[in-house]
């Protein structure tokens, strides 16, 4: 079975610094590894993907993920934060030739002005 | 923002009463799914379908129940509400296509208080 790990409850970042959020998973085959963020009140909005490809990849709002087969982890990047970034993330892992996601505990992200 | 819809946003119910958490998407989306989460913590797969008349029960138990009989609508119902069943509701749908990873958009969810 896969599995998602989120090692922070909590990452503190000062706005302007460049901020973390850690995600390592296990799967079975090739994962296909997914971000998403979620606003208070809100759903879930998707944020970045791997697939194939080249390891780093960027998505929306500035944010891009490094894939690390080796260390079995995609770690969510984003060079300058911006207060308006303070949300709660989820990374999300699915094996090659299944739909259902398993997702992480969530790291919420805090950035101060 | 994706074309996925959840209603009610909130509700406050008693116990013992019949209640249907209505999804609706306008994407054509053949897979559908719903999640359970407790505020600000991790999301648990409670039900999914891949298609009209097809569901599954997700890695969660839950006695909740629900239906596809059409594409769009994936109505969730709970027979007889407890308190135990307050939690945040969230639907999402998803469609495979080639190189996206079949990515899941995500209503706004349906907050549930059973008193």
């Amino acid at each position: 079975a896969q599995s998602v790990a989120q090692p922070e409850d909590q990452v503190n970042v000062a706005e302007g610094n460049p901020l973390t959020v850690k995600c390592t998973y296990s799967v079975s085959g090739n994962p296909y590894l997914f971000w998403y963020v979620q606003y208070p009140n809100r759903g879930l909005q998707f944020l970045l993907k791997y697939i194939t490809g080249d390891n780093l990849v960027k998505g929306s709002y500035g944010f891009e993920a490094e894939f690390n087969k080796s260390q079995t982890s995609f770690h969510l990047k984003k060079p300058s934060a911006l207060v308006s970034d303070s949300a709660l993330y989820f990374c999300a892992v699915r094996p090659s030739g299944y739909s259902t996601l398993t997702f992480g505990k969530g790291t919420m992200l805090l950035v101060s002005p | 923002e994706a074309d996925i819809y959840q209603t009610p946003r909130y509700l406050v119910i008693g116990t013992g009463k019949k209640i249907t958490l209505e999804c609706s998407q306008t994407m054509g989306h053949d897979k559908m799914y719903w999640y359970q989460q407790d505020p600000g913590m991790e999301l648990h797969l409670i039900h999914y379908s891949y298609g009209v008349n097809s569901t599954e029960k997700g890695d969660l138990s839950s006695e909740s129940t629900v239906s596809r009989i059409r594409t769009e609508h994936f109505p969730l119902t709970l027979e007889s509400a407890r308190p135990s069943h307050t939690s945040q509701y969230l639907c999402a749908s998803s469609v495979r296509l080639a190189g996206e990873g079949n990515i899941q958009y995500f209503g706004a969810g349906t907050r549930l208080s059973v008193l």
